[in-house]
């Protein structure tokens, strides 16, 4: 019941804008974006609840789109600080409230 | 401040030894989580608990145990039975079960076999 990711790596230069997807065989009820940095604890960036609302926090901002049981989140004019490994944690209707899965990571780096 | 505390942040165990992963918090979450991260790859559920005295196994709880005998404290004892123990474990607590709110992360605890 792991969601997907895509892609499972991405490079930009700095001002460049990246998108990275996330999706589920199940019926979610939300979606959470975090960000972490190598041997640290994620730091959460946004969450998105069913009924396809899209949230922004400066200069990333995401979707959800419930009936592609999908979630993409929006990098634009990155900045080397952007630079980490991107989840998508997910809670399915059957599940909400009990547990909480993460998807694999896409690594993004940001190169000056 | 409040958070969520893991100790120790190394942990190195010998063949055949349990050793227990402590994590605290002082934020009066209802909900805890255990992770484990593998390099280079996602977080794996391994076990949670919504109340005191209940907890529920992940996706790979095999050769580990929890309790959660106090709303604050969610140890984790990695068992002889987990033959590949080496990773990056992470705690998380959030406050109860509305889908608005976020996970709190401790700072993690490094495991590795001697």
């Amino acid at each position: 019941q792991q969601p997907v990711q895509s892609p499972q790596a991405v490079i930009l230069r700095e001002g460049e804008d990246a998108v990275i997807n996330c999706s589920s065989s199940k019926a979610l009820y939300s979606v959470h974006w975090y960000r972490q940095k190598h041997g640290e604890a994620p730091v959460f960036l946004m969450i998105l609840l069913k009924g396809g609302e899209q949230k922004g926090h400066e200069k990333i901002s995401a979707s959800f789109n419930e009936k592609k049981q999908q979630s993409s989140l929006y990098l634009t004019a990155s900045q080397l600080s952007y630079s980490g490994t991107y989840f998508c944690g997910t809670e399915t209707e059957r599940t909400y409230g009990q547990n909480f899965v993460f998807g694999p990571g896409t690594r993004l780096s940001v190169l000056p | 401040d409040g958070g969520i505390t893991q100790s120790p942040k190394y942990l190195f165990r010998k063949e055949g030894q349990n050793v227990t992963l402590s994590c605290e918090q002082n934020l009066n979450h209802d909900a805890m989580y255990w992770y484990r991260q593998d390099p280079g790859q996602g977080l794996r559920l391994i076990y949670y608990s919504q109340i005191v005295n209940d907890f529920q196994k992940g996706d790979i709880a095999e050769g580990y145990s929890v309790s959660r005998e106090k709303k604050e404290s969610f140890p984790l004892t990695v068992t002889s039975a987990q033959k590949n123990p080496t990773a990056f474990y992470l705690c998380a607590s959030r406050q109860g079960q509305n889908a608005n709110e976020k996970l709190f992360f401790g700072s993690g605890t490094q495991l590795s076999v001697l």
